[in-house]
C-alpha cells in the first residue's frame, strides 16, 4: 500500500515568517494530494489540494508544489499568523482511499 | 447548508458495552468513510461505503462494524469497546473515490470507562 512520510513533526516560526512542510509518497500512480488543517478538537479541513497534472498551486498565503518524478510535495505558508497554528496533514490519494501523513504541529509565535 | 453531521459529539460508554455512532450527510455523496483518530495521530481509515458496497480495511478489528441503510446515513457500531478504542471518530464523505475531496464531520469523541 501507499506509504506517506511527513516532515517535520513540529515546526515553530515567528509571526510573519514562512513555514514549509514536506511529504514524500511511494505509489507513483497516486494522483491527488490534499492538505488538511486540524485545530485542536476540530475536524480536518481541506486548505489546498493539487492534482498530478499540475506542478504548483497557490491560494493567497498558501501554496503547494508537487514533484511527481521525485514523489514529493510541499506546503508553503507565507506571512504566517497566530491563527495558522494547528496540525497540518498531507494526504495522498490512490484509486480507493486517502493515506495521511503523520502530521506537523505548526506553532506561530507572536 | 449542505454538511456532514455526527451524533453524538461526545459519547461515554462502559468497557464492553456496545455503542453506536451516527453520521448523516446532506451532500448526496456516494462515498462515506469512517476514520479513527487518536491523540496526536493521523486519521486512520476503518472502512468506507461506495454506495451500498462495503469496503473494510484489512487491519480494522472485527469489533468494528458499519451500516449504511440509505445514501444519507451511516453508522459505526463498536460491539465490545475496550479502553484502546477511546478516540475521536470522524465521518467523511466524497462524491467518488480517488481524487475527490473528502468532507469531514465534526467527529464524535468516545470515552470508554
Amino acid at each position: 500500500g501507499e506509504n506517506v512520510e511527513q516532515h517535520p513533526s513540529t515546526l515553530s516560526v515567528q509571526e510573519g515568517d514562512s513555514a514549509v512542510i514536506k511529504c514524500t509518497y511511494s505509489d507513483s500512480a497516486s494522483n491527488y494530494f490534499p492538505w488538511y488543517k486540524q485545530e485542536l478538537g476540530k475536524r480536518p479541513q481541506l486548505i489546498i489540494d493539487i492534482r498530478s497534472n499540475v506542478g504548483e498551486k497557490k491560494d493567497q498565503r498558501i501554496a503547494v508544489t508537487l514533484n511527481k518524478t521525485a514523489k514529493h510535495f510541499s506546503l508553503h505558508i507565507t506571512e504566517t499568523q497566530p491563527e495558522d497554528s494547528a496540525v497540518y496533514f498531507c494526504a495522498v490519494s490512490s484509486a480507493r482511499q486517502l493515506t495521511f501523513g503523520s502530521g506537523t504541529q505548526l506553532t506561530v509565535l507572536p | 447548508d449542505a454538511m456532514v453531521i455526527q451524533n453524538p459529539r461526545y459519547q461515554v460508554t462502559q468497557f464492553g458495552k456496545p455503542v453506536t455512532l451516527s453520521c448523516s450527510q446532506t451532500l448526496n455523496h456516494n462515498v462515506m468513510y469512517w476514520y479513527q483518530q487518536k491523540s496526536s495521530q493521523a486519521p486512520k481509515l476503518l472502512f468506507h461505503y461506495y454506495d451500498k458496497d462495503f469496503n473494510n480495511e484489512a487491519d480494522t478489528p472485527d469489533n468494528f462494524q458499519s451500516r449504511r441503510p440509505n445514501t444519507s446515513f451511516c453508522f459505526l457500531d463498536i460491539r465490545s469497546p475496550g479502553l484502546g478504542d477511546a478516540a475521536m471518530y470522524l465521518c467523511a464523505t466524497s462524491r467518488g473515490r480517488g481524487d475527490y475531496e473528502q468532507y469531514f464531520g465534526p467527529g464524535t469523541r468516545l470515552t470508554v470507562t
